[in-house]
């Protein structure tokens, strides 16, 4: 398996701009997770689904973000519009059953200017 | 609430042993976790622990639990310059496929030679 992929790598946009993010889990997972992690917060959950169904999004900062997931193998995190102070590394995980801990993605490093 | 606490920073010299500790607050937590994140990368898991275990051993991590005390370590033998990471403690509160992990905001090792 090739693993949690996320897309793309680096972002830079600017202020006011639509970001999308997106995010394939493996194969089989029935759980994603889109994580934040920046110096001053650390690792942020912001959303996390079960098959496919939105579960806890409460961490979501606020209306500008969205995120969905159409189907089992596709995730998608929106931020529109786009400001500087949503700059960070943006993470996705999936996991199966409650042992197996996350696996995640290599992340998103979004800059915007 | 729930929270997870690390210290934020060790240092040790090369071929000494690790001591990355953590203390947790949801003593519901059935599986305890530690993640290894090196630079530009995501999570990966390193080892877990179920709560009704006291210590558990995986070549050169050792993972000690007091769930008396609520307080988790990880010690790495002969450290090596490659354990160099950000070290994140992680609990699962509930025993449930896709319950979200709550991590603490990780431990930066740094090994010098």
């Amino acid at each position: 398996d090739a693993g949690v992929i996320q897309s793309p790598r680096h972002e830079v946009t600017e202020m006011g701009q639509e970001v999308t993010l997106r995010c394939k889990p493996i194969s089989g997972h029935n759980s994603l997770f889109w994580y934040r992690q920046t110096m001053m917060r650390g690792l942020e959950l912001l959303i996390y689904f079960n098959n496919n169904v939105p579960i806890d999004d409460s961490g979501m900062p606020e209306d500008r973000f969205s995120a969905k997931m159409p189907n089992a193998s596709f995730s998608t995190l929106k931020i529109q519009p786009s400001e500087p102070r949503d700059s960070a590394v943006y993470f996705c995980a999936s996991s199966l059953g409650d042992k197996g801990g996350y696996t995640f993605g290599s992340g998103t490093r979004l800059t915007v200017v | 609430g729930e929270d997870v606490e690390q210290s934020l920073f060790l240092s040790v010299r090369e071929g000494d042993s690790s001591v990355i500790n953590c203390t947790y607050t949801d003593s519901s937590s059935t599986y305890l976790y530690w993640y290894k994140q090196e630079p530009g990368a995501g999570l990966q898991l390193l080892t877990y622990i179920f709560s009704n275990m006291d210590m558990k051993q995986d070549q050169r991590l050792t993972v000690l639990l007091n769930k008396k005390d609520k307080h988790l370590s990880l010690r790495i033998a002969d450290t090596q310059t490659g354990d160099s990471a950000i070290y994140f403690c992680a609990e699962s509160p509930l025993n449930q496929a896709g319950t979200a992990l709550i991590f603490g905001k990780g431990t930066t090792l740094s090994v010098s030679s």
